[in-house]
C-alpha cells in the first residue's frame, strides 16, 4: 500500500492550459515537500509546506497543504513547455521522508 | 557551491555480484540518504546516514548496506546482484538531521543486472 497516492499518474496537456495534481495520503505529516525531476536527473526540491492550510506561491505555481495535514494539490497556471516533468510529494513520517509515485505531466507547445 | 554528486553514473553488473556506489554531498551537509527508483514504483527509501551513524533503513533485504566516512561522504553496496535490483539509485543531502529538512540530490546511478 503506498502511504502518499499521487493522481493523476499521467497528464499531457497544451501550453496555456491549467491543472492540478494531488498528494493524498490518510495520514497525517508533519511537513510535505515537492519537488520536480526532468530526464536523467535528481529532484529538484520546489516547496515545503508545514502549517495545515498554508497556500505557498511560486511564480505560476500553486502548492496547498490540506487542513488535517493528509493532502496537499499542486495548480499550475498557463502551463510551459519547461514545466514538463514528473512532480513528486513527500511526507515526513516515522524518521522518514516517504514519496509517491509521481505525475508525470506533459506540457505540448 | 557544488551539488551531491555521484559515481559512477552508469553501472551494468551481472546476477551475483557487487556493486558499489559512491556520494559526496553538499560541503557542510551531515546527513545522507539514499533512495532506490525502479520503473513503476517510485523513489523507496533506502537507507539515512548522519554524523556516521546509520539512523534508519528501509524495508530492503540486508545484502543492502552502506556507510558513512567521516568527510560525510557515503557508499551504498548491493551485494548478490539480482535483476529487480536495476534502477536509478539517487543519494540525497540536508543539512540537518530531521526528516523534515529538504534534501539535495544528485543525478543518480544508474544500476543495470544483467
Amino acid at each position: 500500500t503506498q502511504l502518499l497516492e499521487q493522481s493523476p499518474q499521467f497528464l499531457s496537456i497544451q501550453e496555456g492550459e491549467n491543472l492540478t495534481v494531488y498528494c493524498n495520503s490518510s495520514s497525517v505529516f508533519s511537513s510535505l515537500q515537492w519537488y520536480r525531476q526532468e530526464p536523467g536527473e535528481g529532484p529538484v526540491l520546489l516547496v515545503t509546506v508545514v502549517t495545515g492550510g498554508e497556500v505557498k506561491k511560486l511564480k505560476r505555481l500553486t502548492f496547498q497543504f490540506g487542513d488535517a495535514r493528509k493532502d496537499s494539490s499542486l495548480h499550475i497556471t498557463a502551463a510551459q513547455p519547461g514545466d514538463t516533468g514528473l512532480y513528486l510529494c513527500a511526507g515526513a513520517r516515522s524518521e522518514k521522508l516517504v514519496f509517491g509515485k509521481g505525475t508525470k505531466l506533459t506540457v505540448n507547445p | 557551491e557544488a551539488g551531491v554528486t555521484q559515481s559512477p553514473t552508469h553501472l551494468i553488473k551481472t546476477r551475483g555480484q557487487q556493486a558499489t556506489l559512491r556520494c559526496s554531498p553538499i560541503s557542510g551537509h551531515t546527513s545522507v540518504y539514499w533512495y532506490q527508483q525502479a520503473l513503476g514504483l517510485g523513489l523507496q527509501f533506502l537507507l539515512w546516514y548522519d554524523e556516521g551513524e546509520e539512523r534508519n533503513r528501509g524495508n530492503f533485504p540486508p545484502r543492502f548496506s552502506g556507510r558513512q566516512f567521516p568527510n560525510y561522504s557515503s557508499e551504498l553496496n548491493v551485494n548478490a546482484l539480482e535483476l529487480e535490483d536495476s534502477a536509478l539509485y539517487l543519494c540525497a543531502s540536508s543539512w540537518g538531521a530531521g526528516v523534515d529538512s529538504p534534501l539535495h540530490f544528485g543525478n543518480g546511478t544508474r544500476l543495470t543486472v544483467t
